[in-house]
């Protein structure tokens, strides 16, 4: 079964760039995967849908600041010109018949 | 716009039953696979259950498997999931959402205590 391992947290200065970085596990490096935004206290907002070759498809009012990217079995997640409201945890999750797989998340932190 | 709404969490004691329903707006509901996900209080996510859009076809996740059922009603733009057996480490926030598409409900509190 295929696993998503996620850095528990990250940091970046305000203005900053961060890379989060998602990874499959051991014979999943083809799959998709979804990114997630979860700001304090707030549900889960869909960010963006990342293919093995990078593209990428962002979710309604997304803004550009966001984009994805693939190496291998890991799946990126770069937000460029951080802000304070980008302070929040990041989930990455991927998907087959008959099940959903969440990665455990990435709290990041704008400095 | 797209949206959805649940509802039906409250406090319930150890082996009881609960219905939480999710209230579809602003798309064509009947088209879309849905899914319900849960967030135990400061733990991250995790995928419950999802069902098809035309009802035929359902999963849970070993977690849940044999007490939560899943269902819907596309007239009336509805998910429900069905809780039986519930146990204090149900306790979470529900959140449905369109699967594997944006976007999510805003969530409900399920809370198993005695």
């Amino acid at each position: 079964q295929v696993v998503l391992t996620q850095s528990p947290s990250a940091s970046a200065s305000l203005g900053a760039s961060v890379k989060l970085t998602c990874i499959l596990s051991s014979g999943h490096s083809s799959y998709s995967i979804i990114w997630h935004q979860q700001q304090p206290e707030k549900g889960p907002r869909y960010l963006m849908k990342l293919s093995y070759d990078g593209t990428h498809i962002k979710g309604d009012g997304i803004p550009d600041r966001f984009s994805g990217s693939s190496s291998g079995p890991e799946r990126y997640l770069t937000i460029s010109s951080l802000q304070s409201e980008d302070e929040a945890d990041y989930y990455c999750q991927t998907w087959g018949t008959g099940i959903r797989i969440f990665g455990g998340g990435t709290k990041l932190t704008v400095l | 716009q797209v949206q959805l709404v649940e509802s039906g969490g409250g406090l319930v004691k150890p082996g009881g039953s609960l219905r939480l329903s999710c209230a579809a707006s602003g798309f064509n509901f009947s088209d879309y696979y849905m899914s319900w996900i849960r967030q135990a209080p400061g733990k991250g996510l995790e995928w419950i259950s999802y069902i098809s859009s035309s009802g035929s076809t359902i999963y849970f996740a070993e977690s849940v498997r044999g007490r939560f059922t899943i269902s819907r009603d596309n007239a009336k733009n509805s998910l429900y999931l069905h809780m039986n057996s519930l146990r204090a480490d149900d306790t979470a926030v529900y959140y449905c959402a369109r699967d594997l598409v944006d976007p999510w409900g805003q969530g409900t509190l399920v809370t198993v205590s005695s």
